[in-house]
């Protein structure tokens, strides 16, 4: 299957600060990646599509302003969490498209657990 | 109402013995793909297998095999000769047609054990 690095794997950062994580396709081109958020034993809850080239369409809830995407390359798609409070710490799982059209599917990232301080 | 209901939050099997994990979807649209996700304790999202709408035959992949009943509404993902390394989250997600993003939409997951 197709591969999709994720780095960093876990940060601890204060309360303020800013984190950067990149969302990588390793061995294929994404025009789509998404990011997704998931609390302890529950579901991936989608944050927002991130379109190369394009504005990223955010998911109804989630601040835009708070969750800064870039997808600058076709195989490299940034999430920075903003002034990142304690309540922002969670795991952060991306993922890119393979293939287009009714056979596509999602390849994730190894995901990022970050806590805020 | 929930598009993709997962109503076991947890099951047992014991090893080298089979198990199935329950999913069923509500979707209006007539073309629409059906994904199952393995999750281990390490937090990545492993793909394990793919269903499409208008597939005639179940999909299988290796020891993973999706019994589609496409008038019930169900996907439910097989797991023969279970191994220890099978305990995960198992996630079932779908993804419709109609939605150009590409957006998957996942249940809310099943926890297998697998007993030695």
């Amino acid at each position: 299957g197709a591969v999709v690095s994720q780095h960093p794997s876990r940060v601890i950062c204060k309360s303020g600060t800013s984190v950067k994580i990149e969302c990588r396709s390793l061995d294929f081109q994404a025009t789509t990646m998404f990011w997704y958020r998931q609390f302890p034993k529950q579901s991936l809850m989608l944050m927002a599509t991130s379109n190369e080239g394009s504005k990223a369409t955010y998911e109804q809830g989630v601040e835009k302003d708070k969750f800064l995407i870039n997808h600058a390359s076709l195989t490299l798609s940034t999430l920075t969490v903003t002034s990142a409070h304690p309540e922002d710490s969670s795991f952060y799982i991306c993922s890119a498209v393979v293939g287009l059209g009714d056979t596509d599917t999602q390849y994730f990232g190894p995901g990022t657990r970050l806590t805020v301080l | 109402a929930q598009k993709i209901t997962q109503t076991q939050p947890g099951m047992f099997v014991q090893e080298k013995e089979a198990v199935t994990l329950d999913c069923t979807y509500d979707t209006s649209d007539p073309s629409y793909g059906l994904f199952w996700y393995k999750q281990p304790s390490s937090g990545e999202m492993i793909f394990l297998i793919y269903q499409g709408s208008y597939d005639q035959q179940n999909a299988t992949e290796g020891r993973y095999s999706l019994n589609f009943q496409k008038a019930r509404k169900s996907a439910n993902l097989v797991i023969s000769a279970s191994q220890l390394g099978d305990s995960a989250m198992y996630f079932c997600a779908m993804r419709e047609a109609m939605d150009s993003s590409y957006k998957l939409i996942f249940g809310s997951g099943t926890r297998l054990l697998v007993r030695p």
